[in-house]
């Protein structure tokens, strides 16, 4: 079965310092993962995706993720972190056939100025 | 949260009572998605529709109930069934058929900005 595992359930960060929030993958075939944001009370917002090639994929807002297959993780980051950037990272990988997506726990970003 | 809308944003339910969520589109999407979130959990799948006129259950179904009589409309009604409904709900949706493709695990899917729903 596909699934992916967010292994913090929160990550503090001073402003300005880099930001990472750590995800692991396990499927079958060809992994397809994805980033999404959601801010307070608010729908998620996509950031990223990873399909092929490339191993960093660049993404929405200054955020990129990392593909190490070696390793089946698919980590955020952003060089350098926001106050705004507070907010709960979710990873995401398809399962059967539809597009249904299966979600990791979340991992809650707080920037402290 | 782009073209799509879900209303209301809060709802307040009754035990016993039956509420249906709205969940429009404007993005000329073919599919569209149910899901649930709980807090400290992810996202978990109720519905989905590729077409109109056809659903299909996802992983936590029983209590629910949908239609997609148009594309831009997938309703989902939350029954007197459903033990646990205090949650928050998300609608979404991808692919537009333009593109020539049929729906593939690559698609993103866009989502609304959600409807908290609380039993009293």
């Amino acid at each position: 079965a596909q699934s992916v595992a967010q292994p913090e359930d929160q990550v503090n960060v001073a402003e300005g310092n880099p930001l990472t929030v750590k995800c692991t993958y396990s499927v079958s075939g060809n992994p397809y993962l994805f980033w999404y944001v959601q801010y307070p009370n608010r729908g998620l917002q996509f950031l990223l995706k990873y399909i092929t090639g490339d191993n960093l994929v660049k993404g929405s807002y200054g955020f990129e993720a990392e593909f190490n297959k070696s390793q089946t993780s698919f980590h955020l980051k952003k060089p350098s972190a926001l106050v705004s950037d507070s907010a709960l990272y979710f990873c995401a990988v398809p399962y059967a056939a539809g597009n249904k997506l299966t979600f990791g726990g979340g991992t809650r970003v707080l920037v402290k100025p | 949260d782009g073209g799509i809308t879900q209303s209301p944003k809060y709802l307040f339910r009754k035990e016993g009572q039956n509420v249906t969520l709205s969940c429009e589109q404007n993005l000329n999407h073919d599919a569209m998605y149910w899901y649930r979130q709980d807090p400290g959990q992810g996202l978990r799948l109720i519905y989905y529709s590729q077409i109109v006129n056809d659903f299909q259950k996802g992983d936590i179904a029983e209590g629910y109930s949908v239609s997609r009589e148009k594309k831009e409309s997938f309703p989902l009604t939350v029954t007197s069934a459903q033990k646990n409904p205090t949650a928050f709900y998300l609608c979404a949706s991808s692919i537009d058929p333009s593109s020539g493709r049929r729906i593939s695990e690559t698609d993103t899917q866009y989502f609304g900005p959600g409807t908290r729903l609380t039993v009293l």
